[in-house]
């Protein structure tokens, strides 16, 4: 049983192009979380949603969209991709109370050419 | 939002030698103080955490240490093994759902 799934794995597209990435946590977490993973390997939090709604929006250029139809599921879509979006995009949820660890799906590995 | 800074960002220790990484924050809210471990091509994933009303926390080879009046907390492994060798994260939360995550140290052990 997978906690926090995320897809795809590896997505490769060209500039320009429009993509999605899905996530969907089976734990009963309220929040849900995007970070990106440059190659420095910094995992910077772009986005964090407390159950559907927007909590954490981290300076991220607006063509970045999150969508939480429900709060089990939290997915991102890129608009006119540039080549620097290439990074290991990663889901998380935790849960809101009782400081507990976030879960963190397996990553999804954006490349642009 | 949380600045938490992370050292060294790069740490070669010799096998059965302890390794220390140091984090400070900023956001005097924070609480909750997690240590991830990455490794190549993994996802980040807990290996001790620690609360503030807590100063020290142990779990077999790894403890972690927090210092709430200067703001900064160690993780220290000790007997290092190979296998200790990844990427490791500290992280500030200064509420249930914000996670701020340190730089990063990657962490080699030289058998």
């Amino acid at each position: 049983d997978t906690a926090v799934s995320q897809t795809p794995k590896y997505l490769v597209t060209q500039m320009g192009n429009d993509k999605s990435i899905k996530c969907e946590q089976n734990l009963g977490h309220d929040t849900m979380y995007w970070y990106k993973q440059d190659s420095k390997k910094f995992l910077k939090i772009m986005f964090s949603y407390n159950n559907k709604e927007l909590i954490i929006n981290e300076t991220v250029p607006n063509r970045f969209s999150p969508k939480s139809p429900d709060k089990a599921h939290l997915n991102l879509h890129i608009n006119s991709l540039e080549l620097g979006d290439s990074a290991v995009y990663f889901c998380a949820s935790s849960q809101l109370q009782g400081n507990t660890e976030a879960f963190f799906g397996q990553g999804t590995r954006l490349t642009v050419v | 939002g949380e600045n938490v800074e992370q050292h060294p960002s790069t740490l070669s220790v010799q096998e059965g030698d302890s390794a220390v990484i140091k984090c400070t924050y900023s956001d005097s809210a924070s609480n909750y103080f997690p240590w991830y471990k990455q490794e190549l091509g993994k996802r980040p994933q807990l290996i001790i955490d620690i609360r503030s009303n807590v100063g020290e926390k142990k779990d077999q080879r790894i403890a972690v240490t927090l210092n709430k009046t200067a703001k900064h907390f160690s993780l220290h492994i000790t007997e290092t093994q190979p296998e200790d060798s990844a990427v490791y994260f500290c992280a500030a939360t200064p509420s249930g759902n914000q996670f701020y995550f340190g730089t990063g140290t990657s962490l080699t052990v030289i058998p």
